[in-house]
C-alpha cells in the first residue's frame, strides 16, 4: 500500500513554543490530507482538512491560530502548534487521500506524532 | 464528535476464539471502513463494505453492515496474540470528504 511519512514521532518541548509537525505522502500525491487528534485510549478526532493550495477547513472546536496548517505541496502538510500548552499534549495523526473519493480502499495513515508540553 | 460507538469497549480473548465488535453509526454512509491501531502507531486499513453490501470477508475477517440498523460487525476468526489492537469503524457520513470515526475496541488475545 502507499506509504505516509509522520515526522517527528516524538518531541517534547516547553510550555509556550511551537511545534512543527510534517507529513508526507511518499509515492503519491495528496491533494487532500487530514489531521487527527487522538487522546489515550480515546478514538481520533478530526481536526482539520488540509487541502493542497489553499485554506485548511477545521472542525468545529479547533483553533485555527492554534493549529497552524499548511498544505504548500502534493507531497507535504505540515501541523504548527503554536504556544503551545500542557493541554496540547496528545498523539497527532496525519492520513493522505489518493484519487478520488471514495478511494478504493482507504485512506493512508501516518504512524503519529506523540506530543508532550512541559 | 464521534460518529458512533463500538462495543465492546474492550475484550479480552483466549488465542484461537473468535472475537466479535460490533459498530453503530447515526447518519447515512456510502461506505464503512474498519481500522486496526497497534498501541502508539498509526492506522492501518482492514476492509471496506460499501452501503449496498451486506458483508464481505478478507482472510480471517468477516464484516457485515446492516444498514437499516446503521450497524457494522466485525468478526476476527481464529484469533492470535498478534491481533491484539484497537479497532475502529470509520464512515463517511454519505459522502463527506474525509473519515469519521468510532469510539474503538480495545482486543486482547491472551496466547
Amino acid at each position: 500500500g502507499a506509504v505516509v511519512s509522520q515526522h517527528p514521532s516524538r518531541v517534547i518541548c516547553k510550555s509556550g513554543t511551537s511545534v512543527k509537525i510534517e507529513c508526507r505522502s511518499l509515492d503519491f500525491q495528496a491533494t487532500t490530507m487530514f489531521w487527527y487528534r487522538q487522546f489515550p485510549k480515546q478514538s481520533l478526532m478530526l481536526m482539520a482538512t488540509s487541502n493542497e493550495g489553499s485554506k485548511a477547513t477545521y472542525e468545529q472546536g479547533v483553533e485555527k491560530d492554534k493549529f497552524l496548517i499548511n498544505h504548500a505541496s502534493l507531497t507535504l502538510s505540515t501541523l504548527t502548534v503554536t504556544s503551545a500548552h500542557p493541554e496540547d499534549s496528545s498523539f497527532y495523526i496525519c492520513s493522505a487521500k489518493r484519487g478520488a473519493w471514495p478511494f478504493p480502499g482507504e485512506l493512508f495513515f501516518g504512524e503519529g506524532s506523540r506530543l508532550t508540553v512541559l | 464528535s464521534q460518529q458512533g460507538e463500538e462495543d465492546p469497549q474492550a475484550l479480552s480473548i483466549q488465542e484461537g476464539e473468535n472475537a466479535t465488535m460490533n459498530c453503530s453509526y447515526k447518519t447515512s454512509i456510502n461506505n464503512l471502513q474498519w481500522y486496526r491501531q497497534n498501541s502508539g502507531r498509526g492506522l492501518v486499513h482492514l476492509i471496506l463494505i460499501r452501503s449496498n453490501e451486506r458483508e464481505k470477508h478478507s482472510g480471517r475477517l468477516r464484516v457485515t453492515l446492516d444498514t437499516s440498523k446503521k450497524s457494522s460487525s466485525l468478526l476476527i476468526t481464529a484469533s492470535r496474540a498478534a491481533d491484539t489492537a484497537s479497532y475502529f469503524c470509520a464512515t463517511d457520513r454519505g459522502g463527506a470528504n474525509n473519515l469519521f470515526f468510532g469510539t474503538g475496541t480495545r482486543l486482547t488475545v491472551i496466547p
